[in-house]
């Protein structure tokens, strides 16, 4: 069974830093394009960023380039996004997914991240 | 602003049917076809219901069908359940330098 489990999500205040972490498990992971994708409380999905299967390709949403850092571990079968300069409107709950093909066939339930003083 | 427009909500009645729409561009829905949808109900994590336009994953129901024309994707429901409550957003790949959007969601309610 596929599992992804998202952490590292919490209070944090603006200009702050925070590392999520998702853990897979019941799939090849190194053989996946991995997404983290966000919801800010009431409103709809935003993708973040993703990553290729070796880490050499990586994207983001224009509004997190320069701040967050998509990576991967493939021998601890884990995903990251490291988040730095953290703003007020980076609160949200953010979702591990897997990419299949052009869809995310795969979603953990998700770490909320809040960015308040 | 959602870089994909959705109606905020569309109800039926039990065993009717609803279509939902998602307009986009040339440079998304209209020039790929890369539209998936997902399925989200409360407190819970998206779920793949549709990928590239038409397909269905497999465990997914036959009630749920997706198609495209020009600009514009649908999601038709069919036979609708209580249990399809829920809130349903529309994504595709995108041209522009932020690769993937989504729609605003649409919050179907079952009668």
């Amino acid at each position: 069974e596929v599992q992804l489990v998202e952490s590292g999500g919490g209070l944090v205040q603006p200009g702050g830093s925070l590392r999520l972490s998702c853990t897979a498990s019941g799939f090849t992971f190194s053989s996946y394009w991995m997404s983290w994708v966000r919801q800010a409380p009431g409103k709809g999905l935003e993708w973040v960023a993703n990553i290729r299967q070796d880490g050499s390709e990586k994207y983001y949403l224009d509004s997190v380039k320069g701040r967050f850092t998509i990576s991967r571990d493939n021998a601890k079968n884990s995903l990251y996004l490291q988040m730095n300069s953290l703003r007020a409107e980076d609160t949200a709950v953010y979702y591990c997914a897997r990419d299949h093909g052009y869809c995310r066939d795969y979603w953990g339930q998700g770490t909320l991240v809040t960015v308040s003083s | 602003q959602s870089a994909l427009t959705q109606p905020a909500s569309v109800s039926g009645s039990p065993g009717q049917s609803i279509t939902i729409s998602c307009t986009g561009t040339s440079s998304d829905v209209g020039g790929y076809n890369y539209v998936s949808w997902y399925q989200q109900l409360p407190g819970k994590a998206p779920k793949l219901m549709i990928c590239d336009v038409s397909n269905r994953p497999s465990g997914i129901s036959y009630r749920f069908s997706g198609s495209k024309s020009g600009n514009t994707a649908s999601l038709t429901i069919s036979g609708l359940q209580a249990e399809d409550e829920a809130d349903y957003y529309c994504s595709s790949y995108s041209s522009r330098s932020t690769h993937w959007v989504f729609g605003g969601g649409t919050k179907l309610t079952v009668l």
